[in-house]
C-alpha cells in the first residue's frame, strides 16, 4: 500500500498566481480531508469529503480556496490568487468508514508564496 | 460539536523520565479518541486509538493512554521517554455514527534531551 500521497512536496509561488495541491488516498478509503498547518494556528481542517461529496467545508479560509473530488482516487485543493498569509503544510488524509479507524495522512505539501 | 484540549505547549524531559501529556474532551455523548505523533518535518501519525471496552489503550512505541470518562480525559503515558520521541503530540476525538469528522488539539511539542 502506498499510503497517501501528495503532490508536490514543495512548492514555491509568488503572491497573485494560482497554487493546486493534488492528493490520492488509499484506495478503498471513503472519506477525505485536507489539513492546513501553520506554527500560529495548528491543525485546521479545511474540507472532508465522503464518497467524493462535500461534507463540510466550513474550515476553508475563504473563496480564494476551492476543493474538489472528482473521483475516489482524486482530489485538488486550489488557492486562486495566493497569498503570502497561504503559506503553510497543507496535509491530505484519508480514512475508511466513518473515522472509527483513524486517518492516513500524506507527507504533505510545504507551500510558500512570496 | 466536539472540541479537544491539550494544555501543555511545551514539554522538555531527559532521556528516561517519565511522561505524561494530558488531554480534555467537550461532548456529552460517545467518542472515539486518538493521539497522533508527528516527528520533525514528517507527517502524523497514529500513535493509538480508543473506542470501547479497555480504557488502558496501549500502542505503538511503548505509549500507552487511559481514557476517564468522568474526568473527560484521555491522557497519554510513556515510563521512560528516549530522544527518538521527540516530536509533536496531537490528541484528538472524533463521534460516533455518520460522516464525523476528527477533532484535533493544538498539539505539545516534546523535546527530549540525551
Amino acid at each position: 500500500d502506498a499510503g497517501v500521497i501528495q503532490s508536490p512536496r514543495h512548492e514555491v509561488t509568488e503572491m497573485g498566481q494560482e497554487v493546486t495541491l493534488r492528493c490520492k488516498p488509499i484506495s478503498g478509503h471513503n472519506s477525505l480531508f485536507w489539513y492546513r498547518q501553520t506554527m500560529m494556528r495548528g491543525l485546521e481542517l479545511l474540507i472532508y469529503f465522503n464518497n467524493n461529496v462535500p461534507i463540510d467545508d466550513s474550515g476553508m479560509p475563504e473563496d480564494r480556496f476551492s476543493a474538489k473530488m472528482p473521483n475516489a482516487s482524486f482530489s485538488t485543493l486550489k488557492i486562486q490568487p495566493s497569498e503570502p498569509r497561504d503559506s503553510a503544510v497543507y496535509f491530505c488524509a484519508s480514512s475508511f468508514g466513518d473515522s472509527n479507524y483513524g486517518y492516513t495522512f500524506g507527507s504533505g505539501t510545504r507551500l510558500t508564496v512570496v | 460539536a466536539q472540541s479537544v484540549s491539550q494544555h501543555n505547549h511545551h514539554v522538555i524531559l531527559s532521556e528516561a523520565a517519565s511522561l505524561e501529556l494530558g488531554c480534555n474532551y467537550s461532548y456529552g455523548g460517545t467518542v472515539n479518541l486518538f493521539w497522533y505523533v508527528q516527528y520533525p518535518g514528517q507527517h502524523l501519525q497514529l500513535l493509538l486509538k480508543y473506542f470501547s471496552g479497555d480504557p488502558l489503550v496501549k500502542g505503538i512505541k511503548g505509549f500507552e493512554a487511559e481514557f476517564i470518562k468522568s474526568k473527560f480525559s484521555f491522557n497519554l503515558r510513556k515510563p521512560s521517554v528516549q530522544w527518538s520521541d521527540t516530536a509533536e503530540y496531537f490528541c484528538a476525538v472524533s463521534v460516533l455514527g455518520g460522516y464525523q469528522k476528527v477533532t484535533f488539539g493544538t498539539g505539545t511539542k516534546l523535546q527530549v534531551i540525551p
